[in-house]
């Protein structure tokens, strides 16, 4: 099956800091979606992304789909601690079936105080 | 609106009990799925179903059986639990989003503890 590479596994940074995180595919993809997920919930989905290029904003939040369609990045700017979790990406191979998403295996945000 | 909602959110069995995950969606979604979420193994597809009447196996459906009751309800179902089967699980529904692509929604979970 696809493999879905996202690093970093965990980050530390300061309030106030930007942060950027992404994930690789070793297939074309031609869907892109970004979750964060808390402690004791189920992931929320923050973006989707459906075509490559495509540079979508939720707020303090963007995320772009690679030009190479193999690739997707997260940006989080001016971090709060209310953005503290796991953040997924989690993507559809180019002609897969209804058998659901890939999903990488998370980024953890940790902001110190 | 709720979106997905699961019950129970804890459970704790013994080794060979059964019980049913329940999972409901009000979103007229016509696809559901099963996940199970573990340290550092990411989210699996237990089962999905892409609509009402279907259901097909994910990746690791060993131990496991699915229900797809109607639209709305998707149930996953243990018939004698193991201890490998101690997980989080979350259930899924899916759109295509305004004919653009899909976007998937998650439920709160279920914590499950087999001893």
């Amino acid at each position: 099956g696809q493999q879905l590479n996202q690093s970093p596994q965990s980050m530390f940074i300061q309030e106030g800091e930007d942060v950027s995180m992404n994930c690789t595919s070793s297939s074309i993809f031609n869907t892109w979606l970004w979750y964060k997920q808390e402690p004791g919930e189920g992931p929320v989905l923050l973006i989707a992304l459906y075509k490559a290029g495509e540079l979508t904003s939720n707020g303090r939040l963007t995320a772009q789909f690679g030009i190479t369609r193999k690739d997707s990045f997260l940006n989080i700017s001016a971090s709060i601690p209310s953005d503290v979790g796991i953040y997924f990406c989690a993507g559809r191979a180019a002609g897969g079936g209804a058998d659901g998403l890939t999903f990488g295996k998370g980024t953890h945000l940790i902001i110190q105080p | 609106n709720a979106g997905v909602t699961q019950t129970p959110k804890f459970q704790v069995l013994k080794t060979g009990q059964s019980m049913t995950l329940q999972c409901a969606q009000d979103m007229n979604h016509n696809s559901m799925y099963w996940y199970r979420q573990d340290p550092g193994m990411g989210l699996r597809l237990i089962y999905y179903s892409a609509s009402e009447g279907t259901t097909d196996k994910g990746e690791v459906p060993n131990g496991y059986n699915v229900s797809r009751l109607n639209k709305r309800e998707f149930s996953l179902r243990l018939e004698s639990a193991a201890p490998s089967q101690t997980s989080v699980y979350f259930c899924a529904s899916s759109e295509i989003w305004r004919g653009i692509g899909e976007k998937l929604f998650f439920g709160s979970g279920t914590q499950l503890s087999v001893l």
